[in-house]
């Protein structure tokens, strides 16, 4: 089974801190994304990346970063965070680099709280 | 007008009837679509994908797809009170992204 999970299932943090999600998948897959869910929103993509130390922006890469050092491990920066980005932030990974129209495979979520 | 357009619902159906989702896409140029299911505190998952007109059947679920009115659709025969969360309509757009519509909500009672 394909396994994607994220450092935390919630986090408070307040206005200005610098803030990390973690994101680590464990089957070897190229592509990572994360996103944003907020209610009638939808999901919106912030950033993605298809390969080691490479990254595209998405919808939404305002006010946020990201790295991938290693192909398994994909983070979210948040440089200083604002209550404007409270939400549930969700990472995903799928197989062939590259390659959109496949699945992506959904970590639980961070449900974060900036106060 | 959003990439993708869902009716939020909640849709409410019987148990046992058909559930009948439907999705509008702006983008005339994308080919591949998909349907997520999403229960309520948790992160969606994958049950269908759909890349040429017609239907694609899979069990109890159907997605439909019609190209040239930009529509796609997701049909659940004999629905169950467990086919009950949110209906995650994608597609990959412009910039070869996917893209996601708001979600519908359905709830199915016993």
């Amino acid at each position: 089974d394909v396994k994607v999970t994220q450092s935390s299932r919630y986090l408070v943090k307040r206005t200005g801190e610098k803030v990390f999600l973690e994101c680590v998948q464990d089957m070897d897959h190229e592509n990572m994304f994360w996103y944003r869910q907020d209610p009638g929103l939808g999901l919106r993509l912030i950033y993605f990346s298809y390969d080691v130390k490479m990254k595209e922006k998405g919808d939404i890469p305002e006010g946020y970063s990201v790295s991938r050092e290693k192909k398994e491990r994909f983070s979210l920066i948040l440089e200083s965070a604002s209550t404007n980005q409270t939400s549930m932030y969700l990472c995903a990974s799928s197989p062939n680099k590259g390659v959109w129209g496949e699945t992506q495979y959904f970590g639980p979520g961070t449900r974060l709280l900036v106060l | 007008q959003k990439e993708v357009e869902q009716n939020s619902g909640p849709l409410s159906v019987p148990e046992g009837a058909i559930a009948s989702l439907n999705c509008t896409y702006s983008d005339r140029g994308s080919q591949s679509f998909f349907w997520y299911r999403q229960y309520s505190g948790k992160s969606p998952e994958l049950i269908m994908s759909i890349y040429s007109n017609g239907d694609k059947e899979d069990g109890r679920f159907t997605a439909q797809l019609n190209k040239a009115s930009q529509y796609v659709s997701l049909l659940i025969r004999d629905s169950q009170p467990s086919d009950s969360a949110t209906y995650l309509c994608a597609l990959v757009g412009y910039g070869n992204k996917l893209v996601f519509g708001a979600g519908t909500i359905l709830r199915v009672k016993s």
